[in-house]
């Protein structure tokens, strides 16, 4: 079964919008990274979390981890059109596992 | 440009039949990964080798084995394909290779389909 699960499976937005995706996650980590899918292309690593970090901003992104509750979250702030794509969380011990995913739609 | 090389892009075979997907990591990089993408599995870890040893397995099937090369290519084999064998599979590459390894830069994939 896969660790991290990834929630809403979709999201729709306007453009301007901020997108907020959630994921939880069952066992220890090291750390959780997010990726991000466009449609049948290779993912691509977008941020990276440690176990002992709270919060990680990067450009756009803002990331935070609770480890307490095994959670995460992704914040991209002021959506654009660009940004219609898969994102994944994973999170790594001993193997990178992957959630299903949510697929996030910005409408111009 | 991730930097890692997957071979073919595409794949149309038969069940029964056997394929090999050929993954070249980026320069420097010692870790390959595979993973198996499918829309009623998402995204699948299959196996991890480091410096041509095998790290961790993962839903890894008895017909599928793979290998990493000296040079640090590596090679999936997916032997008596089935239907259900249809699916993108990603190679990725890391630096390191323990818990600790952070981003895997992933190939664009080899889709395979089984008729």
């Amino acid at each position: 079964s896969q660790q991290g699960e990834e929630d809403p499976q979709a999201l729709s937005i306007q453009e301007g919008e901020n997108a907020t995706m959630n994921c939880s996650y069952k066992t220890s980590i090291n750390n959780l990274q997010w990726y991000r899918q466009n449609s049948g292309r290779g993912l691509v690593h977008l941020i990276l979390i440690r176990s002992n970090e709270r919060e990680k901003h990067s450009g756009r992104l803002r990331v935070t981890l609770d480890t307490s509750k095994k959670s995460s979250s992704l914040l991209i702030t002021a959506s654009r059109a660009a940004d219609t794509a898969s994102y994944f969380c994973a999170t790594r011990w001993e193997k990178l596992v992957f959630g299903q995913g949510t697929r996030l739609t910005i409408n111009p | 440009d991730s930097g890692v090389t997957q071979t073919p892009k595409h794949l149309i075979t038969a069940t029964g039949q056997r394929v090999t997907l050929r993954c070249s990591p980026r320069s420097g990089d010692l870790s390959v990964y595979w993973y198996q993408q499918s829309l009623d599995q998402g995204l699948q870890f299959l196996i991890h080798y480091y410096n041509g040893e095998e790290r961790a397995k993962g839903n890894i099937l008895e017909r599928f084995s793979a290998q990493q090369f000296p040079d640090l290519h590596s090679e999936l084999n997916l032997s008596s394909l089935e239907l259900g064998d249809s699916a993108l599979y990603f190679c990725a590459s890391s630096v390191a290779g323990d818990r600790r390894t952070g981003e895997l830069f992933f190939g664009e994939g080899s889709r395979l389909t089984v008729l």
